[in-house]
């Protein structure tokens, strides 16, 4: 399969900070990319989407920015919230091969 | 309630038998995939259908095999089943190929 890795596991954050989660891909014909958000007991949700033409997308109080030159893709996390709290997980795609590969990733915790 | 129902939301079984999850994706969408998720480890893909076809497999182990019926839910069989099978399967949709999923909410396998 495809390598997609997390370089922290786990990052604290105090309550109104801005979290920053990395993620490194390994292929670079990945053309589509997501962030996930997995809650305890949850399954995976999305958060924010990227295609290989940005380099940056932002929604409510996410932005993802998109690096292709060193393969790597990374999720800002405005004014971070105690329901923040989760596991985060960047997925990558080549949209002609339909599968998403995920990373293992990074466990966000916020300190109220 | 994200569209993508699972059952069962838990299932625990002996070593050497065979279970079945099930999957009912979101109205309207085409496409079905298949993912474990042990302890520790990210979402492996295992298997993707797309309109009753089997479009892309993963790491999927021969004991495993699934389908996808003609109304569009989808079963995901495993058998002889062993101690390291025990992990969260989850089973997304979408609607179209090579677009962001939506998760269910996960069968939680324990094999005893």
């Amino acid at each position: 399969g495809e390598s997609v890795g997390l370089h922290l596991p786990t990052l604290s954050v105090q309550e109104g900070d801005n979290s920053i989660i990395n993620c490194a891909y390994s292929n670079s014909a990945s053309d589509y990319f997501i962030w996930y958000k997995q809650e305890s007991g949850k399954g995976p949700q999305f958060i924010i989407d990227i295609r290989s033409n940005m380099d940056k997308r932002q929604g409510q109080r996410v932005t993802v920015l998109l690096n292709k030159t060193v393969k790597h893709l990374s999720l800002q996390i405005a004014a971070t919230q105690p329901g923040d709290s989760a596991v985060y997980f960047c997925a990558e795609n080549i949209l002609t091969g339909n599968q998403f590969y995920f990373g293992t990733g990074t466990s966000l915790t916020v300190i109220p | 309630d994200s569209g993508v129902t699972q059952t069962p939301k838990h299932l625990i079984t002996a070593t050497g038998q065979r279970v079945t999850l099930r999957c009912s994706p979101r109205s309207g969408d085409l496409s079905v995939y298949w993912y474990q998720q042990s302890l520790d480890q990210g979402l492996q893909f295992l298997i993707q259908y797309y309109n009753g076809e089997e479009r892309a497999k993963g790491n999927i182990l021969e004991r495993f095999s699934a389908q996808q019926f003609p109304d569009l839910h989808s079963e995901l069989n495993l058998s002889s089943l062993e101690l390291g099978d025990s992990a969260l399967y989850f089973c997304a949709s979408s609607a179209q190929l090579g677009y962001g999923y939506t998760f269910g909410s996960g069968t939680r396998l324990t094999v005893v």
